[in-house]
């Protein structure tokens, strides 16, 4: 049982560039959230999904987009990266109500 | 706006003592809080989650109580060991979102 499975788990991008950080689970959980973790700003929420074809905006949104094709997958797109995008990522999933399991973490630095 | 405070901030303690870490927070509309742990680099390990309608869990020496009404909950850690060092984030679920506090940096002397 692999739970939630986030990759790559390091990436430098340079400035503009694009990329996808890719998250999976196992666990058929409904919900799917991205996170960003920051010095002195703790984790806040990006985008979340509460199902297949449904998405919707969190704390955070400006920059990066989502898509929810399948209950597993929730892939996280950096449109154009910028400098205030160095961050670290989480990817977490749960059933409705239920409690939260996060992935491992992208440690992502934009220059 | 839900608002997550933890206190403190850092804690530092020999072992063997027990010890305890807050959690406050301003709405009381959750569905549930979750503690959990991070250790530096790594990510987020579920140590206890407490469903809204429930009062306490257990798990080995850990402890946690919810008292919604007052939007407190607290992680109790017996006999504390150096390998508990780590950061412990609060974190209370409402529709469609987790709320984090910023975390207690423990410290575990030998």
């Amino acid at each position: 049982n692999a739970g939630v499975t986030q990759t790559p788990k390091f990436q430098v991008l340079k400035t503009g560039q694009s990329m996808t950080l890719q998250c999976a689970q196992d666990m058929n959980h409904e919900y799917m959230s991205w996170y960003r973790q920051d010095p002195g700003m703790g984790l806040r929420l990006i985008h979340y999904s509460v199902g297949a074809g449904i998405t919707d905006q969190g704390e955070v949104p400006n920059g990066y987009n989502v898509s929810r094709s399948t209950t597993e997958d929730f892939p996280l797109r950096l449109l154009s990266a910028a400098p205030s995008q160095t961050s670290v990522y989480f990817c977490a999933s749960s059933k409705q109500g239920g409690g939260y399991t996060f992935g491992s973490g992208t440690r992502l630095t934009v220059v | 706006k839900q608002e997550v405070t933890q206190i403190p901030a850092a804690l530092s303690v020999p072992e063997g003592e027990n010890l305890v870490l807050n959690c406050s927070f301003t709405d009381s509309a959750i569905y549930n809080l979750q503690w959990f742990r991070q250790d530096p680099g790594k990510g987020l390990t579920s140590l206890l989650l407490i469903q809204s309608s429930q009062r306490e869990q257990t798990s080995g020496r850990l402890n946690a109580s919810l008292d919604k009404s007052s939007g407190r909950s607290t992680l109790y850690i017996a006999a504390s060991q150096p390998g508990d060092s780590a950061t412990y984030l609060c974190a209370v679920s409402m529709m469609n979102d987790m709320r984090f506090g910023a975390g207690t940096r423990l410290t575990v002397k030998p």
